[in-house]
């Protein structure tokens, strides 16, 4: 059985570029969920998606957005990047309900904004 | 609102030696609790969860926790430490209602000694 695929491993972007991250979740898993992990601030939640609407969101400006299509496979944007993007962005995906649930995370996107 | 500490950012044990994770919540409902472990350059994965039912909770790879309501605690332990258990662990407590997602401590860095 696949894990959750994340994709690209490593990007490196300028300040003021916009980035798209991609995660696969586990087939049958409808709930995917996103994650900033920094050596600062830990992980910080984003926002989780459920049959491609937005059921929760974090505490992160507007520039970060997400979506997910039909088939559960999820998609996260920033625009306008600054230096403090630099993180690991996972992504988590769980049955239906992570809170009873929990997650299967992916392997993460490591994104250094220079 | 729910919340988790973890006590010691940094532990370090000999190989063979006890294993004591310390982890601490609070939370207005009773809490579904988890404990992951994350291995360099990789995603989370998840070691155990208790959810309802027996307090003690087992685990992969040899770990074991027991929920203590009355201390509001959830350590992990492992009777005897192995090289390969060096990895950063997160405790995680839920928040359902509407929330459905994990708040995860600042981790504990496990370091094991020859």
């Amino acid at each position: 059985k696949a894990g959750v695929t994340q994709t690209p491993r490593y990007l490196i972007k300028t300040r003021g570029q916009q980035v798209t991250l991609s995660c696969s979740p586990i087939s049958g898993h409808r709930s995917v969920s996103w994650y900033q992990q920094t050596p600062g601030q830990g992980l910080q939640f984003l926002f989780e998606y459920f049959s491609e609407t937005q059921r929760n969101k974090g505490n992160f400006p507007g520039r970060f957005s997400g979506r997910q299509f039909s088939n559960s496979r999820s998609e996260m944007n920033v625009s306008t990047l600054e230096l403090g993007d630099s993180a690991l962005y996972l992504c988590a995906s769980s049955p239906g309900q992570p809170s009873t649930d929990g997650y299967t995370f992916g392997s993460g996107t490591r994104l250094t904004v220079v | 609102a729910q919340s988790v500490t973890q006590l010691g950012s940094h532990v370090s044990v000999s190989e063979g030696a006890l294993v004591l994770l310390r982890c601490n919540y609070s939370s207005s409902v009773p809490p579904y609790l988890f404990w992951y472990v994350q291995y360099p350059n990789q995603g989370l994965q998840l070691l155990l969860k208790y959810t309802t039912g027996a307090t003690l909770v087992k685990g992969i790879n040899g770990f074991e926790a027991e929920f203590k309501k009355s201390e509001t605690s959830f350590h992990l332990t492992k009777p005897s430490a192995h090289m390969s258990d060096a990895a950063e662990y997160f405790c995680a407590v839920s928040l359902s209602g509407g929330y459905n997602k994990l708040i995860f401590g600042a981790g504990t860095r496990l370091a094991v000694h020859p």
